[in-house]
C-alpha cells in the first residue's frame, strides 16, 4: 500500500519557470491538501479538495493553481515561479472529517529550489 | 497565521526520561492533532484528541487537552534515541461551518534524545 506519493522528490527551477506537482493516493481518500513547510514557520495550507473536481484556498494560495480531475489525483502548478515559492511542499489526504478516520495522511515530501 | 505555538522549540533528553511539549492554539477547535516528522520526511499521524475529550493514551504517548485555556500538552515517556524528531500539534478549527479537515500547524517542537 503506497499511501500518498509525490513526485517529483527534488526540482530547482529558474525564476519564471512554471511547473507541476503530483500527488498520487490509493486509499480511495475524498479529502487532498496542498502544504508548504518554511524553516520556522510549520506547515501553512495552500489549496485544498473536498472530492473530485472540487478545489478550494487555503491560507496562502497566491502564485499557485491546482486541480482534482481524478479522485485519487491532486495536482499543484507553479505558473511563474517565484524566490518566495522556495520550499518544502507536502501533500496529505484524509479519509473522513469526522467520526474516528480523521487524520490526514502525508507523502514525503517535494523539496522546491526557485534561482 | 499561525494558529499554533509550540514550546519549547527544542528540547534535548536521556534516552529512558520523558519528553513533554506544550501547544496553545487561538481559536475554538473541532480536534487537535500531533504528528512526528523524522529529518527530510513526511509528517506521521500520532494522535487525535476532540474537543470534548480531556486527556487520550496511545502506548507511550499522552495528550491532554485544556480548552478553556485552548493548550494542549503531548507527553512521551520512557524515551528512546528513535524518538528523536521533529513534534507538531495542529488544529482543525471550529469556524462556523464545516473546515472540511484543513489543519493550522504549530511551528513544532525538535526533540533530541540522546543515547
Amino acid at each position: 500500500n503506497a499511501g500518498v506519493t509525490q513526485t517529483p522528490k527534488f526540482r530547482v527551477l529558474k525564476t519564471g519557470q512554471s511547473m507541476t506537482l503530483l500527488c498520487a493516493q490509493d486509499m480511495n481518500h475524498e479529502y487532498m491538501y496542498w502544504y508548504r513547510q518554511d524553516p520556522g514557520m510549520g506547515l501553512r495550507l495552500i489549496h485544498y479538495s473536498v472530492g473530485e473536481g472540487t478545489t478550494a484556498k487555503g491560507e496562502v494560495p497566491d502564485g499557485y493553481n491546482v486541480s482534482r480531475l481524478k479522485k485519487q489525483n491532486f495536482l499543484l502548478g507553479l505558473e511563474s515561479a517565484a524566490p518566495s515559492q522556495t520550499s518544502v511542499y507536502f501533500c496529505a489526504s484524509s479519509y473522513s472529517i469526522t467520526g474516528e478516520n480523521t487524520e490526514a495522511f502525508f507523502g514525503q515530501g517535494t523539496r522546491l529550489t526557485v534561482v | 497565521s499561525q494558529q499554533g505555538e509550540e514550546d519549547p522549540q527544542a528540547l534535548s533528553i536521556q534516552e529512558g526520561e520523558n519528553a513533554t511539549m506544550n501547544c496553545s492554539y487561538k481559536t475554538s477547535i473541532n480536534n487537535l492533532q500531533w504528528y512526528r516528522q523524522n529529518s527530510g520526511r513526511g509528517l506521521v499521524h500520532l494522535i487525535l484528541i476532540r474537543s470534548n475529550e480531556r486527556e487520550k493514551h496511545s502506548g507511550r504517548l499522552r495528550v491532554t487537552l485544556d480548552t478553556s485555556k485552548k493548550s494542549s500538552s503531548l507527553l512521551i515517556t520512557a524515551s528512546r534515541a528513535a524518538d528523536t524528531a521533529s513534534y507538531f500539534c495542529a488544529t482543525d478549527a471550529l469556524a462556523g461551518g464545516t473546515s472540511y479537515g484543513k489543519l493550522t500547524f504549530g511551528q513544532g517542537t525538535i526533540l533530541t534524545v540522546h543515547p
